[in-house]
């Protein structure tokens, strides 16, 4: 089947850097997504990665390696408004439905 | 001006009955989408409709049926309810098709609690 996997739980200091990791189980993931939800509020387009390689908006970057299965979300400069769950997001094909992974709950210490 | 927007935010109703909830988007989009988020916040797509035709249809019982009367419009609704139908439901859209390109747009989100 197709999942993807992230740790559930990452905790860093305020003004680090600190990466989620997003791995998928299935060969051939069109592209990865990434969203940010707040408690009690609505997930937020972040990024796409279509093609391997890192892309960078402002202090959030995204990294795909298609070979490795594998990506992640970097956030830099951390901010405690950037408490909240980070979700990765990818589908087989071009206009596949998208399958989100179950989420890494952010924490963010002073 | 509200891109996605869901109506109630709030639903609370007892085991068995039928319930609605409605979704509306200005932005212009071709492509509308129900999710279920659980307590766990595991986000599952439940429907996704393009220009009015079903394109996604995930495993749910059929006491779900969706409906989009219009391209902007996209209403869920659910037939005997059942305690494990509580959740927060989302409607969202995107300009294009289902695909991980393309950015969706979130609705506030509607919890419906089963009692």
């Amino acid at each position: 089947g197709q999942s993807l996997e992230q740790p559930s739980e990452v905790t860093a200091v305020e003004g680090a850097i600190v990466q989620i990791n997003c791995t998928y189980q299935t060969s051939g993931f069109y592209g990865l997504s990434w969203y940010q939800q707040h408690d009690g509020g609505a997930p937020t387009f972040l990024s796409y990665n279509g093609l391997d390689g890192l892309e960078e908006t402002g202090r959030f970057s995204s990294f795909l390696s298609r070979s490795d299965s594998y990506g992640y979300l970097l956030l830099q400069e951390l901010q405690m408004k950037d408490s909240a769950s980070y979700f990765c997001a990818g589908g087989l094909n071009r206009d596949d439905k998208i399958i989100f992974g179950k989420g890494t709950r952010l924490h963010i210490l002073p | 001006d509200t891109a996605v927007s869901q109506t109630p935010k709030y639903l609370v109703t007892q085991m068995g009955n039928d319930k609605s909830i409605k979704c509306e988007q200005n932005l212009g989009h071709d492509t509308m989408y129900w999710y279920k988020q659980d307590s766990k916040k595991f986000l599952k797509i439940m429907f996704s409709y393009n220009n009015k035709e079903l394109i996604i249809n995930e495993t749910v019982p059929n006491r779900f049926s969706p409906k989009s009367p219009d391209k902007a419009h996209l209403n869920l609704h659910i037939n005997s309810l059942e305690l494990g139908d509580s959740a927060v439901y989302f409607c969202a859209s995107s300009p294009g098709g289902a695909g991980p390109y393309n950015e969706q747009f979130f609705g506030p989100g509607t919890r419906l609690t089963v009692l």
